[in-house]
């Protein structure tokens, strides 16, 4: 079976910096992805992580530690845009398993 | 990356009727997903559907109550059969394509359907 945690909630301020968590035990593993998904809308597609180590992209980055089962999405010099869901998914035998999602609040 | 459309974008049927969810791609792909999202909940996956073979069910989904036709390699429909308000969610299809060198998948802009 799939077991993926993130945290529920997180609130942070404009220009700050968040770090969202993810730990996940699968039955199997290709790879995980990040996606965004704002009140409302379809997710977006984020990041994707297969091999150890940080993916930069822009303001946003993601790491991976296969060993561990973990994962991180770092949200720097956050926007009000950026108030969304971040969604953890794993993907194992040619489909994604979803996290509950974590709600990200940006406060001015 | 994929553009995916999806009909109709909302809905509020009865208790008892059955619904059919039409999503269309501007390309062809292997692959498509439908996925359901309830309320304040993350995505479950119902099915994958290929061309040309039996959609495949995940736990807890049974081809009698979404029953799925992929009659191309663009387009497929996910019908909610003999609704009940527990069905109200929003339906998301989504399809596999490459991102720059990565398969990922993308998705369309959902159904939102409300059973009363």
């Amino acid at each position: 079976g799939q077991n993926i945690d993130q945290p529920t909630e997180m609130t942070a301020t404009e220009g700050a910096i968040v770090q969202i968590n993810c730990t996940y035990q699968t039955s199997g593993f290709n790879g995980l992805f990040w996606y965004q998904q704002h009140a409302g809308e379809a997710p977006t597609f984020l990041s994707y992580n297969v091999l150890d180590g940080l993916e930069e992209k822009g303001r946003f980055s993601s790491f991976l530690s296969r060993s561990k089962g973990y994962s991180y999405l770092l949200l720097k010099e956050l926007q009000m845009k950026d108030s969304a869901s971040y969604l953890c998914a794993v993907e194992g035998d040619y489909k994604l398993s979803f996290g509950a999602g974590t709600t990200v609040t940006v406060r001015a | 990356s994929a553009v995916i459309s999806q009909k109709p974008s909302r809905d509020i049927c009865q208790r008892g009727t059955s619904l059919t969810i039409q999503c269309q791609v501007d390309s062809q792909v292997t692959m498509m997903f439908w996925y359901r999202q309830q309320p304040g909940q993350s995505l479950t996956l119902i099915a994958t559907a290929n061309q040309g073979s039996e959609a495949t069910y995940e736990s807890g989904f049974v081809i009698d109550k979404f029953p799925i036709s992929r009659p191309n390699l663009t387009f497929s429909t996910l019908t909610v059969s003999n609704m009940s308000p527990e069905d109200s969610s929003i339906y998301l299809c989504s399809v596999e394509s490459l991102a720059r060198t990565v398969n990922t998948q993308y998705f369309g802009p959902g159904t939102r359907l409300t059973v009363l």
